[in-house]
């Protein structure tokens, strides 16, 4: 089993809908969690970590369920701006670095 | 604060060629990673520093080294280029979390585009 494992997409939706994505990972002992955001060609920037109680963005929600090793974002009344590759992130088996998911690609359109 | 910087931001290498990645960062960040990336395959981390003076390999080290001299700054290096290590390279820090010890945000630089003739 992967480390990080997405969904590659892509997710082809309309302005205003609801899309969710899910990662699964396979080291139990992960420690931190997080989603990041890629644009095409630019560096990957932070869009929100995630916290065993589930937490809140404005239009964006992240769950964790350690049980199922399993990290879920969900975008609410999605933007054109939304169009993007986002990526799922945990702790490595040392937890001394950060391990990539390949991302999954969200495209919304007008 | 400039944040994370990558000096070169494009290069194009022939086989065999050597060169040196430079990364900066001003956010007294302890610590660094190396990552390439490449189309279908996402990020992977080449090697990445827990501290100065310190590094370590991560899941791709194969032909590149690493030094971390000064807290700040973190090299990659290439000592003979080959066209597999034609990609694009980000490098990024963190701070650690206080509490597990674990990396915490990361943050990148914009790239470096590196073609291997």
């Amino acid at each position: 089993r992967k480390e990080v494992e997405q969904d590659p997409g892509p997710f082809n939706v309309p302005e205003g809908a609801t899309v969710a994505f899910n990662c699964t990972y396979s080291n139990s002992a992960s420690q931190s969690f997080f989603w990041y955001r890629q644009d095409c060609r630019k560096e990957p920037k932070l869009l929100m970590s995630v916290y065993s109680s589930g937490n809140e963005d404005g239009r964006f929600t992240a769950q964790l369920n350690r049980a199922s090793q399993y990290i879920s974002l969900l975008i609410r009344d999605s933007k054109l701006s939304d169009s993007a590759t986002y990526l799922c992130v945990v702790t490595n088996q040392a937890g001394t670095a950060l391990i990539f998911g390949k991302g999954t690609t969200l495209s919304v359109s007008s | 604060n400039a944040g994370v910087t990558q000096t070169p931001k494009f290069r194009v290498l022939k086989t065999g060629q050597s060169m040196t990645l430079l990364c900066a960062q001003d956010m007294n960040h302890e610590y660094m990673y190396w990552y390439r990336q490449d189309p279908g395959m996402g990020l992977r981390l080449i090697h990445y520093s827990v501290g100065e003076g310190t590094t370590a390999k991560g899941e791709v080290p194969d032909g590149y080294n690493v030094s971390r001299l000064k807290k700040q700054n973190f090299l990659l290096g290439l000592e003979s280029a080959a066209p597999s290590q034609t990609s694009v390279y980000f490098c990024a820090s963190s701070y650690s979390t206080q509490t597990s010890g674990s990396p915490d945000t990361q943050y990148f630089g914009p790239g470096t585009r590196l073609t291997v003739l």
